[in-house]
């Protein structure tokens, strides 16, 4: 079956514990997106890669990383949370970057 | 940075009745795009009609886009409860193929 997996789907930790969740699509897609989710705010892109080893920043990447070192992954990683960056999380994979975008099941974060 | 609003905000009709969602844009596109989300979860791409399109129909869903005035409408007709979800826009700029932008969303409500 097609899909793209995150992991983990919940998560609880406590400012400045560094963390990572983790995006895996078996499509076969070059293209690989992060977004944040919040009330009112509608979907806000973080950091997108357009290929293996290729990333790039979205809209509001400070306080995360990534790292496309294989076609199927895309980790992101918050080297030091902040409460601020309690949202919901998805991962997206699409044959390009304005094509039709295949969403995870998304992350739940609360940074305490 | 959001390019595509949605209006309304919300939307509350009863089973059987059509719906109608806009969404508004701000600069030139090569493609819109129309997502489903049921409260919490991933995004589910609905529909994607191009730039030189004029309407779109799939299922009980039919899109129509205005180039001219940087709009486009997604009607869902005969609606019934399951419709219940948040819709979005999201356009592909014609003028980078990096990446999708989202709107903040249309929450329609179909009440039995």
């Amino acid at each position: 079956e097609a899909q793209v997996t995150q992991n983990p789907r919940y998560l609880i930790t406590v400012t400045g514990k560094k963390l990572t969740v983790t995006c895996s699509q078996n499509m076969n897609h070059e293209y690989m997106s992060w977004y944040r989710q919040d009330p009112g705010l509608g979907l806000r892109q973080i950091y997108y890669s357009m290929n293996v080893e290729v990333t790039d920043k979205g809209d509001v990447p400070e306080g995360y990383k990534v790292s496309r070192k294989e076609k199927r992954n895309f980790p992101l990683i918050l080297e030091s949370p902040s409460p601020n960056q309690t949202s919901l999380y998805f991962c997206a994979s699409s044959p390009g970057g304005r094509e039709t975008q295949y969403f995870g099941p998304g992350t739940r974060l609360l940074v305490l | 940075s959001q390019q595509g609003e949605e209006d309304p905000q919300a939307l509350s009709i009863q089973e059987g009745e059509n719906a109608t969602m806009n969404c508004s844009y701000k600069t030139s596109i090569n493609n819109l795009q129309w997502y489903r989300q049921n409260s919490g979860r991933g995004l589910v791409h609905l529909i994607l009609i191009r730039s030189n399109e004029r309407e779109k129909h799939s299922g009980r869903l039919r899109v129509t886009l205005d180039t001219s005035k940087k709009s486009s409408s997604l009607l869902i007709t005969a609606s019934r409860a399951a419709d219940t979800a948040s819709y979005f826009c999201a356009t592909g700029s014609s003028g980078s193929a990096r990446q999708l932008t989202f709107g903040s969303g249309t929450q329609l409500t179909v009440l039995p």
